[in-house]
C-alpha cells in the first residue's frame, strides 16, 4: 500500500527559528518525491521535486533533501510569509499519493 | 489565462441533486489530474488523464462519479445523487506529460451538499 507519512502535524515557530519537517514514504516504485505549499482556500503550489537519494533543491529560505526513505523540507530563518501547510506527495505510476501536510505558522 | 481554472469556486447543492465541476488545464498540458480534499484530510486522487483518456479511475469512490475530458483540455467531474459525504473540496491539476512530471493546481471548487 503506498503511503506517505508527514511530520509533525502541526509546527509553531518563533519568526528566524529554523527547523525541519519530514516526510517518510514506502520506496517501491517510487517516481519522484514532490513538495508543496498549501494557503488556506488555495490549491497547493509547486515548490520540488527530488528524484534520487543525495538529491538537494533550494529556493529562497526552503531547502528539501532525500534519502532512500524520506525527506526533509528545511526553513531556514523562516518568516510570517512562510505560514502555510507543506505537503508532500510521492509519485507512483501516473499518479500522486499525497501526506496530510505539516501546518507551520512562523509568529512574529 | 496562464493557471488551472476551475468553475464554479464554491457550490451549493441539495442532496441529491447532480453536480458539474469543470476545470480548464493550462495549454499543451495532456495530463490532468482531479483530486479531493475534506477537512483536515490529505488529498485524495480521483482520476487521471491523459489526453482524452483516462487510464487511471481507481479514486472514484463509487459509480455516482464520473469525468470526462474532452479535445484534451477541460474537464468535467459529474456526481450524481450527491450525498453530504460528497463536501469537500474538489481540487483539478495539470502537468506537460503527466510520468510524475510537476503538477499545477487549480483554486478549487468547494461543494457543499446540504
Amino acid at each position: 500500500e503506498d503511503q506517505v507519512t508527514q511530520s509533525p502535524e502541526a509546527l509553531r515557530l518563533q519568526e528566524g527559528e529554523s527547523s525541519s519537517l519530514n516526510c517518510s514514504y514506502t520506496v517501491s516504485g517510487l517516481r519522484g518525491l514532490f513538495w508543496y505549499r498549501q494557503d488556506p482556500g488555495k490549491g497547493p503550489e509547486f515548490l520540488f521535486t527530488l528524484y534520487s537519494a543525495g538529491e538537494e533543491k533550494e529556493k529562497e529560505r526552503l531547502k528539501a533533501t532525500l534519502t532512500k526513505k524520506e525527506s526533509f523540507l528545511h526553513i531556514t530563518a523562516p518568516k510570517p510569509e512562510d505560514s502555510a501547510t507543506y505537503l508532500c506527495a510521492r509519485g507512483i505510476r501516473e499518479k500522486l499519493t499525497f501526506g496530510t501536510g505539516t501546518r507551520l505558522t512562523i509568529i512574529p | 489565462g496562464a493557471g488551472v481554472s476551475q468553475s464554479p469556486s464554491n457550490k451549493v447543492t441539495e442532496k441529491g441533486k447532480d453536480v458539474e465541476l469543470r476545470c480548464d488545464p493550462i495549454s499543451g498540458h495532456t495530463a490532468l489530474y482531479w483530486y479531493r480534499q475534506s477537512l483536515g484530510q490529505g488529498l485524495e486522487f480521483l482520476i487521471y488523464f491523459q489526453g482524452n483518456s483516462a487510464p487511471d479511475k481507481s479514486g472514484l469512490p463509487s459509480d455516482r462519479f464520473s469525468a470526462e475530458r474532452t479535445g484534451g483540455s477541460v474537464s468535467t467531474l459529474t456526481i450524481q445523487r450527491t450525498q453530504q459525504e460528497d463536501s469537500a473540496v474538489y481540487l483539478c491539476a495539470s502537468s506537460p506529460t503527466g510520468m510524475n512530471t510537476e503538477a499545477f493546481f487549480g483554486q478549487g471548487t468547494r461543494l457543499t451538499v446540504v
